[in-house]
């Protein structure tokens, strides 16, 4: 079990480029989670899937975030045009059930830097 | 609004006495509440779980204490190693919700245990 694996580990990007980050979940997970980690808010949800479908994008910051989970295995987030405030970590994790009891399985993460 | 608090950002203890890490939650919907644990550069790792119905669960050193009636949720480490040095996050999820699956976490405190 390879565990959570996300793509890039680091993102350098310029101000207006676009962004895009990759995740795979554990096999035979059902659920996806993308969070992004900030001094301010800590660990803070931008959106989640249950079996490819989205469930809640309320976390979204703007319309220039935008994720996509096109099949079980793989799901993206993407910024565009990414911002200076865009900078932080961000996390994808999975889950077989809704995660309660046995919490979240995290990658990683990539480390955004938007200069 | 942040419904999941820990309102500590930081705490620094010796090797081999108590570390205690508290979080307090807004939202009286919750019925599940996690500990998670991040090292630098890793991904967080689940710790320790208890539900509404219960007021304390305890897994080795680790023992998570839970007042509803105050919404306020500790976790305790007996005895405090230096390995234990890491930052956590206390979550919360309502499992009665429609967002069933979803884990609000708090801000996260940095735990430093002296040698």
């Amino acid at each position: 079990d390879a565990g959570v694996i996300q793509s890039p580990r680091h993102e350098v990007t310029e101000m207006g480029q676009e962004v895009t980050l990759r995740c795979k979940p554990i096999s035979g997970h059902d659920y996806l989670f993308w969070y992004r980690q900030t001094m301010m808010r800590g660990l803070e949800l931008l959106i989640y899937f249950n079996n490819n479908v989205p469930i809640d994008d309320s976390g979204m910051p703007e319309d220039r975030f935008s994720a996509k989970m096109p099949n079980a295995s793989f799901s993206t987030l993407k910024i565009q045009p990414s911002e200076p405030r865009d900078s932080a970590v961000y996390f994808c994790a999975s889950s077989k059930h809704s995660g309660q009891v046995y919490g979240y399985t995290f990658g990683s993460g990539t480390r955004l830097t938007v200069v | 609004d942040q419904q999941v608090k820990q309102n500590s950002p930081s705490l620094s203890v010796q090797e081999g006495r108590i570390s205690i890490l508290n979080c307090d939650y807004t939202n009286s919907m919750f019925d599940y509440f996690l500990w998670y644990k991040k090292y630098p550069a890793e991904g967080p790792t689940f710790l320790i779980s208890i539900s509404s119905i219960k007021d304390k669960n305890e897994d080795g050193r680790f023992t998570v204490f839970l007042n509803k009636s105050a919404k306020h949720l500790s976790l305790h480490i007996v005895p405090s190693q230096p390995g234990d040095s890491a930052v956590y996050f206390c979550a919360a999820s309502a499992t009665g919700s429609s967002n069933t699956g979803k884990l609000i976490f708090g801000q996260g405190t940095t735990l430093q245990v002296k040698p």
